[in-house]
């Protein structure tokens, strides 16, 4: 499967620990995504890396939410100090831009990582 | 008001029928317009993008409409195939990642 790949597929946690999830994307996608959907809503924009670099993040975003993507192949999503209010389903999607600058590029999910934080 | 609108249904529709639902956007200069299903916990595939002149894939035809600020999905001979969620997503400006808005989706529900 050359999909798009995430783990784990799920984390129960307790309220304050740290927990980390990867995203391996599709090999030749040069963006990455990172969103959080909550149940009945739309995926909710996070952040965005184009290669390694990290160009954009949404104010969702607090300073407790850190994501790498240090070779420009997989990425990570850190929370530190979780809090129930984390609790949701963390998605990560790749595309490829062909050299263009817009994002109209069709964007390829993985299966999503669901927090459960107690 | 929220930037994307839809209405969260479920439509309950019989097998074989038509069923359309539209998606309002609040940004007027909003720039490109698409169509993802979701599926029951599953992750969000692309359905179709939607052009200014409209365009058909099969059964499904996605409508743009500028002046009113909406866009719209029919789907003709409904299979039991097409229950899932659908989430309109409106990008706001092609040079931002950011500015692309996820609807909070319209759910399908296809009756033998």
């Amino acid at each position: 499967d050359t999909g798009v790949s995430q783990n784990p597929r799920h984390k129960i946690t307790k309220r304050g620990q740290n927990v980390t999830f990867r995203c391996d994307p599709i090999s030749e996608h040069n963006r990455l995504y990172w969103y959080r959907q909550t149940l009945g809503q739309g995926p909710e924009f996070l952040t965005y890396f184009q290669n390694e670099a990290q160009l954009e993040k949404s104010r969702l975003l607090s300073d407790r939410f850190s994501a790498e993507r240090p070779k420009g192949s997989f990425s990570t999503l850190e929370i530190q100090r979780t809090e129930q209010g984390d609790s949701a389903m963390y998605l990560c999607a790749s595309s490829s831009d062909f050299g263009q600058g817009t994002h109209t590029d069709t964007q390829y999910f993985g299966p999503g990582t669901r927090l459960t934080v107690l | 008001r929220k930037e994307v609108e839809q209405d969260p249904g479920p439509f309950n529709v019989p097998e074989g029928a038509t069923v359309a639902f539209n998606c309002t956007y609040s940004n007027s200069a909003s720039q490109s317009f698409f169509w993802y299903r979701q599926d029951c916990r599953k992750e969000p595939k692309l359905l179709m993008s939607v052009y200014s002149s409209g365009n058909e894939d099969g059964r499904f035809t996605a409508q743009l409409n500028r002046a009113s600020q909406y866009i719209s999905l029919l789907i003709r001979d409904s299979k039991l195939s097409d229950s899932a969620t659908y989430l309109c997503v409106v990008n706001k400006e092609n040079s931002s990642a950011s500015k692309i808005i996820f609807g909070s989706g319209t759910r399908l529900s296809i009756r033998p």
